[in-house]
Order: structure tokens, then C-alpha cells, then sequence
């Protein structure tokens, strides 16, 4: 059964600082892995995708990596922004579903000006 | 990726009446849908999965009976929760896929239900 752990549960940091968000999961046998944003009360942001063949993927100042065989993925956030506070989550497929996500339960970032 | 609408964005309502919640996928037209339930401080947990044409499949301990999932048509999609009680009260989120191969999932804005 696939579970997904994020550490650490709330990450407060001073803007400009880079920073590393982590992902652990239990099944390694994944095809993907997804991080999103979530801002408070609201719906779910997708951040970026990794496929299984990939070992990371790059957005503006985000970039997330996977390593499949520890069973884990970070997301870097570079020069952090006030902008950037929310909850950042990741989420694993379940083996052989369509579609069936398993979530961390997140990590709330703020970032103070 | 897809776009996602959900409506209402929230809904109080008294214990024991029926809340409909749509999904739409505005440009993108979805054989398949997922529903999610949000409790606070919790994970998203998947609640069933809308299929267009056939039957919602629902996940171990969701009553199909109580949670009724309709995909009416590629777009639309909906989730009434039938005589809501208090424990019913949650962030309700679907999502789409956005491929075939259900490589990623394009989440609406969710709806917040508060029974009372």
C-alpha cells in the first residue's frame, strides 16, 4: 500500500532563501510523481509533474527531483517570495489505478518579507 | 492543462437535506473524473471515480448510496451528497486527467460544505 510522508509539516523562512521541501514514499514502483499548491481554502495548483524515467523537472524558480529507488522526491524553491507561502503537496499514484493519487498531508510554507 | 470549475464554491446547509456539487472541464472533454474529500489538516483522500456512460467506481468505506456521482456528459460531472450530516462537513475537490494515460491531474478550486 502506497503512502506518502512530507517533511517537515511547516517551514517558515526569511523571502530570498532557497529551500528544499521533502517527499518520501513507500512504493517505489510509481509512474509519476506530482507536486501542487494548495493556497488556503482553495483548490489544488499542479506544480510539476516527474515521470518515472525522469530524475528531475524545472519550472521558473522550482525544480523537483525524484530518486525512485530511496523512495523519495524534494522540491527546491529558489530565492523564496511572500508570494510563495501555501501548502506544497506531493502525490504518488497507487499501483495499477487510474488515476488514484495518495497524498502527503503537505507542508505549509510561509514565507515573511 | 485542463481547466476545472467546481459550483458551488461553498454550501451551508441543515443536516439531512441534499447538496449537489458540478465539476465542469472547460476545455477538455473527460471520460473520466475524481472526486476527493478534503477533512482539515488531513490529506486528500479519493472518494470514486465518475466514469462517463457507466458507473461511478467508489473507494473502500464511501457509501455509494449516500455520495451519488452522475457524469453526465464529457464536461460535467456531479457529486450530491444525499441527507448531509455534520460529518459530512469537508473540502470537496474533483480532478481531471489530463491525458489517456492519466499522467497528471488538473484539479478544480473545490467546494466547501459546512452541514449544520
Amino acid at each position: 500500500k502506497q503512502e506518502v510522508t512530507q517533511i517537515p509539516a511547516a517551514l517558515s523562512v526569511p523571502e530570498g532563501e532557497n529551500l528544499v521541501l521533502n517527499c518520501s514514499f513507500t512504493d517505489s514502483a510509481i509512474y509519476n510523481l506530482q507536486w501542487f499548491r494548495q493556497d488556503p481554502g482553495k483548490g489544488l495548483t499542479s506544480l510539476l509533474l516527474i515521470q518515472s524515467s525522469q530524475r528531475e523537472q524545472t519550472s521558473g524558480r522550482l525544480n523537483a527531483s525524484l530518486d525512485k529507488s530511496s523512495g523519495r522526491s524534494t522540491l527546491y524553491i529558489a530565492a523564496s517570495q511572500p508570494g510563495d507561502s501555501a501548502t506544497y503537496l506531493c502525490a504518488a499514484p497507487v499501483r495499477g489505478s487510474q488515476g488514484n493519487l495518495i497524498f502527503g498531508k503537505g507542508t505549509k510554507l510561509s514565507v515573511k518579507p | 492543462g485542463a481547466v476545472v470549475s467546481q459550483h458551488p464554491s461553498w454550501v451551508i446547509c441543515k443536516s439531512g437535506t441534499s447538496v449537489k456539487i458540478e465539476c465542469r472541464s472547460l476545455d477538455f472533454q473527460a471520460t473520466t473524473m475524481f472526486w476527493y474529500r478534503q477533512f482539515p489538516k488531513q490529506s486528500l483522500m479519493l472518494m470514486a471515480t465518475s466514469n462517463e456512460g457507466s458507473k461511478a467506481t467508489y473507494e473502500q468505506g464511501v457509501e455509494k448510496d449516500k455520495f451519488l456521482i452522475n457524469h453526465a456528459s464529457l464536461t460535467l460531472s456531479t457529486l450530491t451528497v444525499t441527507s448531509a450530516h455534520p460529518e459530512d462537513s469537508s473540502f470537496y475537490i474533483c480532478s481531471v486527467p489530463g491525458s489517456a494515460t492519466y499522467n497528471e491531474q488538473f484539479f478544480g478550486p473545490g467546494t466547501r460544505l459546512t452541514v449544520l
